[in-house]
């Protein structure tokens, strides 16, 4: 079973604009983290944000967590044609030796 | 690139086989994790493995059994395929299990 949802499912915007893609969970977690997937092909780390934090930041993206709410959001800004790709949030739940536990992902789509 | 390697990239195998997937751990890593993702979902936690032990597991049955190795690198073994075996197989490795992990660029497993 799949803890997380990403919304929307699909995004579709122009070169330039900014993207901002959520995504929600159900249990504690330790940390959290996105993933970048082009074409069904293997799954490019973007950033991780631990528990204890609330926001951060890496080149054109930024990442906010909020624990009380289970909720976290990825935001691209000035986005580039080769931006679109599937976007992941994945939770560790807590426990470590479980593995992540991914959502269904964000489909974006960068119009040039 | 991560430094995660999985080989073979694509295989066809026929319902009632056996198959065997490979993984090359991030030099150092000495946690490897694998998931299956099926067309259109995000990734599903198989097992993890730590210093050669299995040490997590996720909703998968007993025909899907691995191996970690002395060198960290890592095989998937699935006994009696079935046709909804048929995804895309991710191997992961990371320093530990609550950091950052690092996908290979997974193997297409298509049963027929």
């Amino acid at each position: 079973s799949q803890q997380g949802e990403e919304d929307p499912q699909a995004l579709s915007i122009q070169e330039g604009e900014n993207a901002t893609m959520n995504c929600s969970y159900k249990t504690s977690i330790n940390n959290l983290q996105w993933y970048r997937q082009n074409s069904g092909r293997g799954l490019v780390h973007l950033i991780l944000i631990r528990s204890n934090e609330r926001e951060k930041h890496s080149g054109r993206l930024r990442v906010t967590l909020d624990t009380s709410k289970k909720s976290s959001s990825l935001l691209i800004t000035a986005s580039r044609a080769a931006d679109t790709a599937s976007y992941f949030c994945a939770t560790d739940g807590g426990g470590g030796a479980d593995g992540l536990t991914f959502g269904k992902g964000t489909h974006l789509i960068i119009q040039p | 690139e991560t430094g995660v390697t999985q080989s073979p990239t694509h295989l066809i195998k026929t319902r009632g086989q056996q198959v065997t997937l490979r993984c090359s751990s991030q030099s150092g890593h000495n946690t490897v994790s694998w998931y299956q993702q099926a067309l259109g979902q995000g990734p599903q936690f198989i097992f993890q493995y730590y210093r050669e032990e299995e040490n997590g597991r996720g909703n998968f049955p007993p025909r899907f059994s691995g191996l970690q190795f002395p060198n960290y690198s890592s095989e998937l073994n699935v006994n009696a395929l079935e046709l909804d075996d048929s995804a895309l197989y991710l191997c992961a490795s990371s320093l530990a299990s609550l950091t950052e992990a690092f996908f290979g660029q997974g193997t297409r497993l298509t049963v027929v």
